[in-house]
């Protein structure tokens, strides 16, 4: 059965210091999204792409967050600088297409900042 | 605006015990429903759905949920609770023609043998 993968599952990191996450969406699936899910909460979205493009950032936190999908399939999420308040568990998920209501998760990145 | 109420972050139950974990949703307009599972480190697994039809949603793994549009709910049920079943349950809900789920916090379901 097709996954959806992330690297690496766990980091630990330094304040100030820059952080990168990689997920590999299912083969196949146009939309990827990244969620943040922070401790005793429900995940919330950060970015959502259709194939190469942004077409919802709006929960990202813009001024240390960015995320690229150069050519449409893999993605990649970073925070530079990290901050105390970034530890959280980091989800990728993908669909077949932006119309599609079944979202597929990955196992996540476990992020702690020290 | 969308937001969804997990009202009971833990459940306690002992195993073959019935179960139901509940969720209240508040929506401007009309939504599908989702109940997702995630395990510890783990990432989030489809329970069920409803999308239209019939208000009582048959899932993997046993459980059920019913839609009750009237109270806006829901609520999740499984006849019988397994050890297995120790994990946390997600409500969410997605606006229909708008790809974006909206979470709920969280129920953590402990079961005791």
């Amino acid at each position: 059965e097709a996954e959806v993968a992330q690297s690496p599952r766990y980091k630990i990191t330094e304040k100030s210091q820059a952080v990168a996450f990689w997920c590999d969406p299912i083969s196949g699936h146009a939309t990827l999204y990244w969620y943040r899910q922070i401790l005793g909460q429900g995940p919330e979205l950060l970015v959502q792409f259709q194939d190469e493009s942004v077409v919802d950032d709006s929960q990202l936190p813009k001024d240390r967050f960015s995320a690229e999908r150069l050519k449409g399939v893999d993605s990649t999420l970073k925070i530079q600088p990290a901050e105390l308040g970034d530890s959280a568990m980091y989800l990728c998920a993908s669909s077949l297409g932006a119309r599609s209501y079944e979202q597929y998760f990955g196992p996540g990145t476990r992020l702690t900042v020290t | 605006a969308q937001s969804v109420t997990q009202l009971d972050s833990q459940v306690p139950v002992f195993e073959e015990a019935p179960v139901e974990l509940r969720c209240n949703y508040s929506s401007s307009v009309s939504v599908y429903l989702f109940w997702y599972v995630q395990y510890p480190n783990q990432g989030l697994q489809l329970l069920l759905k409803y999308l239209s039809g019939s208000t009582l949603v048959k899932g993997i793994n046993g459980f059920e949920a019913e839609f009750n549009k009237s109270q806006t709910s829901f609520h999740l049920r499984k006849p019988s609770v397994h050890i297995s079943d120790t994990a946390e349950y997600f409500c969410a809900v997605m606006p229909t023609g708008f790809n974006k789920f909206y979470f709920g916090s969280g129920t953590k379901l402990n079961v005791k043998p």
